[in-house]
């Protein structure tokens, strides 16, 4: 049931674009995004509920495409402070409130 | 201060001692959850409780258990720890939120070892 993320590692130079993906084999009810830092705890970014629209945070935004049960984060002109693991946490029904996160996708931004 | 606590930070323990790995946090937050940390597994939930009379199991409980005293504490047990119990142990807390959001609040972690 734990959804896989894509891909396992990314390294990028500042200004660069990337994208995250979430995919799961179930259908999905939400999909949590969460960001951690080096040697911190995770820290939420956003939420895409099913039939809700695209999400922004500052330059990272995702989308949720039901058809594929799958959702992408995408970042934006990466900055330094973008570095870090980011997780997708899945919800597959309103009933419940836990999430079942991915392995997470590790990405780390160069100057 | 933080609102979500964890101790103790760090532990270092031998196989087959009892162990409990302690949370408390001030948010008001009635649902409460313990997860561990393995490199490249990403986070893996082991029990959550969403209020004080209701625990349920994860997705790897088998050889934990949890206790809930108070709507603020949140305890994890390892009864007879082993070497495979090795990891970084998360606490975190939520509550409904406006939409339904289920914002997870993360504690700060306990780097579990176990020799």
């Amino acid at each position: 049931q734990q959804p896989v993320q894509s891909p396992q590692a990314v390294i990028l130079r500042e200004g660069e674009d990337a994208v995250i993906n979430c995919s799961s084999s179930k259908a999905l009810y939400s999909v949590h995004w969460y960001r951690q830092k080096h040697g911190e705890a995770p820290v939420f970014l956003m939420i895409l509920l099913k039939g809700g629209e695209q999400k922004g945070h500052d330059k990272i935004s995702a989308s949720f495409n039901e058809k594929k049960q799958q959702s992408s984060l995408y970042l934006t002109a990466s900055q330094l402070s973008y570095s870090g693991t980011y997780f997708c946490g899945t919800r597959y029904s309103s009933n419940t409130g836990k999430l079942i996160f991915g392995q997470g996708t590790t990405l780390q931004v160069k100057p | 201060d933080a609102d979500v606590t964890q101790t103790p930070r760090n532990r270092i323990t031998k196989t087959g001692k009892r162990i409990m790995l302690e949370c408390s946090q001030t948010k008001g937050h009635d649902r409460m959850y313990w997860y561990r940390q393995d490199p490249g597994l990403g986070l893996r939930l082991i029990y959550y409780s969403f209020d004080v009379k209701d625990i349920n199991k994860g997705e790897i409980s088998d050889g934990y258990s949890v206790s809930r005293q108070a709507q603020a504490k949140f305890s994890l047990s390892l009864e007879s720890a082993i070497p495979n119990q090795t990891a970084l142990y998360f606490c975190a807390t939520s509550t409904i939120g406006t939409g339904s959001v289920h914002e997870q609040y993360f504690g700060p972690g306990t780097r579990l070892t176990v020799t």
